[in-house]
């Protein structure tokens, strides 16, 4: 079956850093995604890492994936109270358009 | 370049009444979604166009929801009537032509039936 799912909440200060964490079912995904959706706005893509890696770092962020354990989590360094938001993990297969959401991590930065 | 453009950003109307968003993607991408994101959920694909064709639209409610992309470019949905559990955020978003193709969100309308 697929299935997403995802903390609901996490708070960090100001400067630290921010891990957030996903798990999904689907053995057969490509494709795991990072979207960042603030208030008011649509889902902005962060990052995303193909199945075959295990790790991907894009500037403040790094993205570790555990395929056996079907894990996946997204490292924001320095966090800044710019970073609030709801962050979504979604996954994906080569074969299909579809994407399946997790229901979101809200993160809020203390400054 | 402009991103997704959908209107109305909100609605609000009684159930039983009709309602209807529009949106506009990116010029070129022949790809398009509809998503239906519930509060304090994920989003969940309705239906997926290619050009004006709709190639997946097996999670839309039919008995009341349609849609239609004349020309390939914009496109609406359409809800009626509407019931009280169609309050949602209703997100569009666009790719160009391939399955691992960035999709672009819209910001969404924000649909409250009362």
């Amino acid at each position: 079956g697929e299935d997403v799912e995802q903390s609901l909440f996490l708070s960090v200060r100001e400067g630290d850093s921010s891990v957030i964490n996903c798990t999904y079912t689907d053995s057969s995904s490509t494709y795991l995604y990072w979207y960042k959706q603030e208030p008011g706005a649509g889902l902005q893509l962060l990052t995303y890492i193909f199945s075959n890696m295990d790790m991907k770092q894009d500037q403040r962020l790094t993205v570790l994936l555990n395929k056996k354990d079907k894990h996946l989590s997204l490292r924001i360094a320095d966090t800044q109270t710019g970073d609030s938001a709801i962050y979504f993990c979604a996954e994906g297969r080569d074969s299909s358009y579809k994407l399946i959401f997790g229901s979101g991590t809200r993160l809020l930065v203390r400054p | 370049e402009a991103g997704v453009v959908q209107s109305p950003r909100y609605k609000i109307i009684e159930k039983k009444q009709p309602v209807a968003f529009w949106c506009n993607p990116i010029s070129g991408h022949n790809t398009l979604y509809w998503y239906r994101q519930n509060l304090g959920q994920g989003p969940e694909l309705l239906i997926r166009y290619e050009n004006e064709e709709a190639v997946d639209d097996s999670q839309l409610p039919k008995d009341r929801f349609s849609a239609e992309r004349l020309k390939g470019v914009d496109s609406t949905l359409k809800i009626q009537p509407a019931e009280l559990g169609d309050s949602a955020v209703y997100l569009c978003a666009s790719s160009q032509g391939t399955p691992m193709a960035e999709q672009f969100f819209g910001p969404g309308t924000r649909l409250t039936v009362l």
